[in-house]
């Protein structure tokens, strides 16, 4: 299907454990970025992409980790998962307009 | 780095009534859009709206860039319309900075 999809889009995790969210968009658009949404503080960038191979911290990187190999993927790497980062994360792909993702929720025990 | 303000921060309204929302910007911007969070969590963009007008059914949007504001008029205001908007900018490389959002009631 055409768009962009988020997996998982619930998940469950413990404090110190490694987890991956997955992005994938059928649009080829250049540019893809990670928003995490809190209460009180909006969506707030976390980390975008420019093309294949071309990262940049947004405004809150802290304890994340990106890779993008392919235009199409973008997924986001949380090393060792804290409290902190429970949230609910979004991605979205952009050329001109920007489109979102479905969100994935987290929640770190 | 720029702020975005939005207002009003909450508006309850009742079904069939009209609603500006407004978007006050710090600095000058390349890029301007608009969004809809349904109750859902659903992103949904609505404009891309850097400066002039647009409209989309019962939605329109104007950016006047000059001033740094934009607004969002919502016409005939339907109970689906709930959720909250947020006006996002950019000044370059497609990051878009979000606003606090407006969280719209309509009630039947």
């Amino acid at each position: 299907d055409a768009g962009i999809t988020q997996s998982p889009r619930y998940k469950i995790t413990e404090t110190g454990r490694q987890v991956t969210l997955m992005c994938h968009q059928t649009w080829s658009h250049s540019y893809m970025f990670w928003y995490r949404q809190d209460l009180g503080h909006g969506l707030r960038l976390i980390y975008y992409s420019a093309a294949a191979d071309i990262t940049d911290k947004g405004e809150v990187p802290d304890g994340y980790v990106v890779s993008r190999s392919k235009t199409e993927n973008f997924p986001l790497t949380l090393e060792s998962a804290t409290r902190s980062q429970t949230s609910v994360y979004f991605c979205a792909s952009s050329s001109e307009t920007q489109y979102f993702g479905p969100g994935t929720r987290l929640l770190v025990l | 780095g720029i702020q975005v303000e939005q207002s009003p921060p909450d508006l309850i309204l009742q079904e069939g009534a009209n609603s500006t929302l407004r978007c006050n910007f710090s600095d000058s911007v390349n890029n301007l859009q608009w969004f809809h969070q349904n109750p859902w969590g659903q992103l949904i963009n609505l404009f891309y709206i850097p400066s002039g007008t647009k409209q989309n059914g019962r939605l329109s949007a104007t950016t006047v860039a000059t001033e740094r504001y934009s607004l969002l008029y919502i016409s005939s205001s339907q109970t689906t319309d709930s959720g909250v908007y947020f006006c996002a900018v950019s000044q370059g490389a497609q990051k878009l900075v979000f606003g606090q959002g407006t969280r719209l009631t309509i009630n039947p």
